[in-house]
């Protein structure tokens, strides 16, 4: 079992819709979770971050989290095509080492 | 700008013939390492350094070699590259309090016939 599961997609919605993405994880140890974007032929890019249990929020954006199910979530709201990209989520514990999931790739359609 | 930059972005060569993948940062970043992303796999790390001359293994080491001379460099070598190796290849770098950011190279697309 991997230690950071995400489901690969595509998802594809219409321009206007509430995405929501999420994974999952196995170790209780994680207590660091982010989001990364990720553009066709580019770097990924930090879009947020939080530090153990509840929500962030950051324009149309929200991460959730939800350490008793292990289970992350980040929504998208009134999406847009330029939020077409891959997402990763990304988490620690205590140690420096980053877990990825596989990303999800999202499409918004106008 | 504050960016990691890599060479070259796509590379095309053959079994057996050494190659180095290089990797600068201008943000005086101590830690930085390496990945590879393949599909339904994700990011797996290869090596990491955490300062000049400190160097580890990551999830992936196996036909890669990594130095660490100089605090902005950070190149990766392939000594006999093989098809496994195929793949597309990110550096990345961050401080040692920045674990969340990690600012990523726009990578390089290696593919060994």
């Amino acid at each position: 079992q991997k230690e950071v599961e995400q489901d690969p997609g595509p998802l594809s919605v219409p321009e206007g819709a509430i995405v929501s993405l999420n994974c999952t994880y196995s170790n209780s140890a994680f207590q660091y979770f982010m989001w990364y974007r990720q553009y066709s032929r580019k770097g990924p890019e930090l879009l947020m971050y939080t530090y153990s249990s509840g929500n962030k929020e950051d324009g149309r954006f929200t991460a959730q989290v939800d350490k008793s199910s292990k289970y992350i979530s980040l929504f998208i709201r009134d999406s847009q095509p330029s939020d077409s990209a891959t997402y990763l989520c990304a988490m620690s514990g205590d140690t420096d080492k980053l877990i990825f999931g596989t990303g999800t790739r999202l499409q918004v359609f106008p | 700008e504050a960016q990691v930059t890599q060479n070259p972005r796509y590379l095309i060569t053959v079994t057996g013939k050494k190659l180095t993948v290089t990797c600068s940062q201008n943000m005086n970043h101590e830690y930085m390492s390496w990945y590879r992303q393949d599909p339904g796999l994700g990011l797996r790390q290869i090596y990491y350094s955490m300062n000049v001359e400190v160097t580890d293994k990551g999830d992936v080491p196996e036909g890669y070699k990594v130095s660490r001379k100089e605090k902005r460099n950070f190149p990766l070598i392939l000594e006999s590259p093989s098809p496994n190796q195929t793949s597309l290849y990110f550096c990345a770098s961050r401080s040692h309090r920045g674990l969340y950011e990690q600012y990523f190279g726009p990578g390089t697309r290696l593919t060994v016939t």
